[in-house]
């Protein structure tokens, strides 16, 4: 079952930042978080990963606070191709990946 | 690299007749996984393997859905027989096991079923 908590829908302008949030306050101590996101019609695509410390890669960073109890994506300079549903997940001990509804965002021209 | 094959990609059946999707995942991916996504909603985890043995099946509808993955390669979900409510998207997605395993997914395209 789902183990975390976003908005369901989030607006974004074009060429800013989006910051997706994710509260997931019941992890374990050795679950990593993981973002995807589906743009319709296709599977989720990985974006980014991370334990306790917060990560970049070139598609988005990922801040998680200190009590790991929440996180947040951040797409640095949102594109129309942005629109998408992001998926924030609590990935189990056992490699399992349960998706919970996750947050549409809509890129605003 | 290959990604992750699925047939067919569309299927179109009345109830209570039965179907079965393919899945060939990454080669040398240990891990894989057949989710149901229905319109509107999050991918649902049916069932997941590691190599051939079943890992998690605890989501997946015993009475009427099925899953073999015989030789620890590709994949067969099968749903027989089929009720209005199966109409999904059926994904499956692999991934590498090992020390340099970071759990990514990778999915494939996803097999669209419609039950009439």
């Amino acid at each position: 079952d789902a183990k975390t908590t976003q908005p369901p829908s989030m607006d974004c302008a074009e060429g800013r930042a989006a910051n997706l949030p994710c509260n997931h306050s019941t992890i374990s101590g050795n679950e990593y978080v993981y973002w995807y996101r589906q743009i319709h019609s296709q599977g989720p695509q990985y974006i980014i990963h991370g334990l306790k410390n917060n990560e970049t890669n070139e598609m988005a960073s990922l801040i998680i606070t200190e009590d790991r109890k929440s996180s947040t994506l951040i797409l640095p300079h949102a594109t129309l191709r942005d629109t998408a549903v992001y998926y924030c997940i609590v990935r189990g001990t056992g490699n399992q990946f349960y998706f919970g509804t996750g947050t549409s965002l809509t890129v605003i021209p | 690299e290959a990604g992750v094959a699925q047939s067919p990609r569309y299927k179109i059946i009345e109830k209570r007749q039965s179907v079965a999707f393919w899945c060939n995942p990454i080669s040398g991916h240990a891990t894989l996984y057949w989710y149901q996504q229905i319109l509107g909603q999050g991918p649902k985890l049916l069932i997941q393997f590691q190599n051939n043995g079943v890992v998690d099946d605890s989501q997946l509808p015993k009475d009427r859905f099925s899953a073999e993955r015989l030789k620890g390669v590709d994949s067969t979900l099968k749903i027989q027989p089929a009720k209005l409510e199966d109409s999904a998207v059926y994904l499956c997605a692999s991934s590498l096991e090992g020390i340099a395993n970071t759990g990514e997914l990778f999915f494939g395209e996803g097999s669209r079923l419609t039950v009439l």
